[in-house]
């Protein structure tokens, strides 16, 4: 199995403090979309980014960014000035090729505390 | 932008009947959905790929038996529990492929429903 890794499975930080969540991925695809998304207690999931295997360009949203190394095969999350509302489970995944079949990491336990 | 809808968000049911879960593309049409099972501080394990107007494919280890999906029309799929059973309570969660969004953009190509909470008594 193409597995997803997230190894850290909590992260506990006080407001304002930077973040980054670790994604490890493994594929056999030359093409494959790799994705975070955000899980509050309610359950839903948020879509955060998608991310293509042919476009390594870094991208930042307000306080969002997302570095793609596909040296490393990485696809990192970094949070700058947490707030409390950004405490929540992070999911990265990975789908390959045309197949939009999603193979999710662990998660992340991300809790900003005041 | 894309809205997918999940029916009930939550549900009890008693063992041995069946629940009927409902995932309804709002406002795009959807040749392909998928359900997810998540168990509580767990990942998401994709169950199957549920394709319209033909069989779903389950993934290994999933009975088709126990949990079937019925693809209708192009925005709603439904996932039928069977015979349910404490075991099979968990958090399920369907999402739906909006073939419209283009693939070279950044953009979700993949809308998530708000998921279902089984309880099996």
């Amino acid at each position: 199995a193409q597995k997803v890794t997230q190894a850290q499975t909590e992260i506990s930080v006080v407001e304002k403090e930077d973040v980054t969540l670790d994604c490890v991925y493994e594929t056999r695809d030359t093409t494959y979309y790799l994705f975070w998304y955000k899980q509050p207690p309610s359950g839903e999931l948020v879509f955060l980014i998608r991310r293509n295997s042919f476009d390594e360009q870094n991208e930042i949203s307000g306080r969002y960014s997302w570095n793609f190394q596909k040296s490393t095969s990485s696809f990192n999350f970094t949070i700058t000035a947490s707030q409390v509302v950004d405490s929540a489970v992070y999911f990265c995944a990975r789908a390959g090729g045309s197949n939009y079949k999603l193979t999710f990491g662990k998660g992340t336990l991300l809790t900003v505390n005041p | 932008g894309a809205v997918v809808s999940q029916h009930p968000s939550r549900v009890i049911c008693k063992s041995g009947t069946s629940v009927k879960i409902e995932c309804r593309s709002l406002d795009f049409q959807a040749t392909t959905m998928f359900w997810y099972r998540q168990f509580p501080k767990q990942s998401l394990m994709l169950m199957a790929t549920s394709n319209e107007g033909s069989k779903a494919t389950y993934e290994q280890g999933v009975e088709k038996d126990k949990f079937l999906i019925n693809h209708a029309s192009l925005t709603l799929s439904t996932l039928t529990v069977t015979s349910a059973h404490p075991e099979d309570s968990s958090f399920y969660i369907c999402s739906a492929r909006d073939q419209g969004t283009a693939l070279l953009s950044g953009a979700n190509v993949l809308t998530f429903g708000a998921g279902s909470r089984l309880t099996v008594l």
